[in-house]
């Protein structure tokens, strides 16, 4: 059985563009978090989907937001990109709010913003 | 919200010895604590996990401790092996976090040959 993937690995962008990250999670499971791990920094809650719909949100600006599709897979997207969202971005996946609650990361892709 | 403090920062033993890394919660009706280890460049691996209405689980060498009247839970390894060389992270959820992890900041464990 896969896990939760992440594409793409690695990202460059230039300040004020705008990155789309993506994350399909493990089969069965219906809630998706993005968090955002800064180098040597701890994970960061940034926004948890479950059944297509945002259930909580972390404290970051607007520009990052997001959205689950009917397939549960999600994606991130960060606007206006700024130099310190340089960091990376790990999705987990559960089975969902009163099924389970045991959340199981993606390898994370890489944001670099230059 | 939930607010989570782990320590120490960073843990060296030798091998064979035991660590203990400890985290305390602020939130009394947070009622979900899993232990997570990150190797360099890679995934955070959900270890172990315990649920407020346990007091300790075990499973081989890793156990977790739960004290909910003190709002701090425990990770503890024994027999520690070279292996076991990451960061680990605890994390709390539930109650007013429901659906949201709250991590600690994170312990570098190396176990020294």
């Amino acid at each position: 059985e896969a896990g939760v993937t992440q594409s793409p690995t690695h990202l460059i962008k230039t300040r004020g563009q705008q990155a789309t990250l993506r994350c399909s999670p493990i089969s069965g499971h219906t809630s998706v978090y993005w968090y955002q791990q800064a180098l040597g920094l701890g994970l960061q809650f940034l926004l948890w989907y479950d059944e297509g719909e945002e259930r909580n949100r972390g404290n970051f600006p607007p520009r990052f937001s997001g959205r689950q599709f009917p397939n549960y897979s999600s994606e991130l997207n960060v606007n206006a990109l700024e130099l310190e969202d340089s960091a990376l971005y790990l999705c987990a996946s559960s089975l969902g709010v009163s099924r389970g609650t045991e959340a199981f990361f993606g390898q994370g892709t890489r944001l670099t913003v230059v | 919200g939930e607010n989570v403090e782990q320590h120490p920062s960073t843990l060296s033993v030798q091998e064979g010895d035991s660590a203990v890394i400890k985290c305390t919660y602020s939130d009394s009706a947070s009622n979900y604590f899993p232990w997570y280890k990150q190797e360099l460049g890679k995934r955070p691996q959900l270890i172990i996990d315990i649920r407020s209405n346990v007091g300790e689980k075990k499973d081989q060498r890793i156990a977790v401790t739960l004290n909910k009247t003190a709002k701090h839970f425990s990770l503890h390894i024994t027999e520690t092996q070279p292996e076991d060389s990451a960061v680990y992270f605890c994390a709390a959820t539930g109650g007013t976090s429901y659906g949201k992890l709250t991590f600690g900041q994170g312990t570098i464990l190396t176990v020294h040959p």
